[in-house]
C-alpha cells in the first residue's frame, strides 16, 4: 500500500537532547513538508521540500532542522535550541509543490521530560 | 499574504442535525481550498478540495462545501450528523502558483450527540 509512515508514534526527550523524527513516504511524490500542531494552534509549517537535495523554511523553523538526500525520505530534528518543543509533528506529502493535495502520515507525538 | 478564519472553535450537534462548519479565506488570487478531518491522534485525511471548477464541491462521508468568491467563504457542511463524524475539521487555502504551501486554519471540533 501506499502512503507515509512517520516513526516513532511517540517519542520522549531530555531536555538539551536532539531528537530526529523520521518521515518516509513510497507515493512517488516531489514534495514532502512539515508542521507541527499545538492544541488550538492548527498547523503551523516548519519546513517543506519541493525537490531533493533543497528545502525551505516555513513560519516556525528556528530550532528544527531537516534535510532531503532521497526523494522518499525527509528527517526532521528537534534541537535543543526550540524551547518549547512538546508537541504534536505531522509530516506530509503532496505531488507537487503548490496547491497540490498533501497526504499526511499519522503523526508523532514528543514530550520533553 | 493568504490566511484562513474558522469561525467557532468547537461546535455540538445532535446526531441527525445539520452541520455547519464556517470557513472564511484571504488571497489576493483565485485560491484553492481544501477541508481535512483529524481523528484523535491521527493525522489529517482530505474531505474535499475546490480548485476552480464548481462552485458546489461534494467530498466523502456525506460533507460538501460551497465556494462563494463574494463572501469569501467556504463552509463545510453536512445534511445529517453521525456519531462518526466528531472529529477536528480544518480549512486549508493555498494559491497557484509554485513555491507554496498550505496555510490552515486553527481548527474546529465537532461534537456529536446522541
Amino acid at each position: 500500500d501506499g502512503g507515509i509512515t512517520q516513526s516513532p508514534k511517540y517519542l520522549f526527550r531530555k531536555e538539551g537532547q536532539n531528537v530526529t523524527l523520521s518521515c518516509e513516504q513510497n507515493l512517488n511524490h516531489d514534495a514532502m513538508y512539515w508542521y507541527r500542531q499545538d492544541p488550538g494552534q492548527g498547523l503551523r509549517l516548519i519546513y517543506y521540500s519541493q525537490i531533493v537535495n533543497d528545502f525551505q523554511k516555513g513560519d516556525i523553523a528556528e530550532g528544527y532542522s531537516v534535510s532531503r538526500e532521497k526523494k522518499e525520505s525527509f528527517p526532521l530534528t528537534v534541537t535543543s535550541a526550540q524551547k518549547n518543543p512538546t508537541a504534536f509533528y505531522l509530516c506530509a506529502s503532496s505531488q507537487t509543490g503548490g496547491p497540490d493535495t498533501q497526504y499526511f502520515g499519522p503523526g508523532t507525538r514528543l514530550t520533553v521530560l | 499574504a493568504q490566511s484562513v478564519t474558522q469561525l467557532g472553535s468547537h461546535v455540538s450537534v445532535s446526531e441527525g442535525a445539520l452541520v455547519l462548519l464556517r470557513c472564511n479565506y484571504s488571497s489576493s488570487v483565485p485560491p484553492y481550498l481544501f477541508w481535512y478531518v483529524q481523528y484523535p491522534n491521527q493525522g489529517l485525511q482530505l474531505l474535499l478540495k475546490y480548485t476552480s471548477a464548481a462552485t458546489l464541491v461534494k467530498g466523502i462521508n456525506g460533507f460538501e462545501a460551497e465556494f462563494k468568491k463574494s463572501e469569501t467563504s467556504f463552509h463545510l457542511t453536512k445534511p445529517s450528523a453521525h456519531m462518526s463524524d466528531a472529529a477536528e475539521y480544518f480549512c486549508a487555502v493555498s494559491e497557484e502558483r509554485a513555491g507554496t504551501a498550505l496555510i490552515f486554519g486553527k481548527g474546529t471540533t465537532l461534537s456529536v450527540s446522541s
